[in-house]
């Protein structure tokens, strides 16, 4: 089971890139990085994901090592609203599920 | 916009009741998903399902059933609510096959058990 390592917390200024960084050194060839947020008292959002690549989508980018053990998520320019507690996921069970782990909050300051 | 719905925000039930919690999702998914999340616990996953009357136990299925009698339809059970089961309860719906892992949340329901 391949495990992510994030940090507990980052500060961020408002209208600045925030860059969360994300390691997992013993992702297998065939998982993909997910990312998922959670603003406080919602249900959790899905962000981005991808395999290999680099991938960019309204919300973020996902910027993945060529040796895949590590990836960061940009938020090209962060806003108050982009406060949140940020997961990155690579572990999948057995029934193919995918786990949280316990994230990174994000504090994006004015 | 798609949705996932949870029928309930809050809720406070007394120790012994049984409770249901609903979740709908108009996506036309195959997978529904219960979570519970806790602090310093995180997300943990309590059943999950792949297709109408199908189910599948997660991490911490004790104390819970599920019914899924429709697709788009997935509800929990509290057979008999206990207080170790105030939580956030969240319900998550995706594709089958290449978007399984994309995840839709409802927005929660909170139990207290009192």
């Amino acid at each position: 089971d391949a495990k992510t390592t994030q940090p507990p917390s980052m500060d961020c200024a408002e209208g600045r890139a925030a860059n969360l960084p994300c390691n997992h050194s013993t992702i297998s060839g065939n998982e993909y990085v997910y990312w998922y947020r959670q603003i406080h008292s919602q249900g959790p959002q899905y962000i981005i994901h991808g395999l290999k690549n680099n991938e960019t989508n309204e919300m973020a980018s996902l910027i993945i090592t060529e040796d895949r053990k590590s990836s960061t998520l940009i938020l090209p320019h962060a806003t108050l609203r982009d406060t949140a507690v940020y997961y990155c996921i690579v572990r999948v069970s057995r029934d193919d599920t995918i786990i949280f782990g316990k994230g990174t909050r994000l504090h994006i300051l004015p | 916009d798609v949705k996932v719905t949870q029928s309930s925000r809050y809720l406070v039930k007394r120790t012994g009741e049984k409770v249901f919690l609903e979740c709908v999702q108009d996506m036309d998914h195959e997978n529904m998903f219960w979570y519970r999340q806790d602090p310093g616990l995180g997300l943990r996953l309590i059943y999950f399902s792949y297709d109408v009357k199908m189910k599948e136990k997660g991490d911490i299925p004790e104390g819970y059933s599920v019914s899924r009698e429709k697709k788009e339809r997935f509800s929990l059970i509290l057979e008999s609510a206990s207080t170790n089961q105030t939580s956030m309860y969240l319900c998550a719906s995706s594709l089958t096959g290449f978007g399984a892992n994309v995840l839709t949340f409802g927005a929660g329901s909170r139990l207290t058990v009192l």
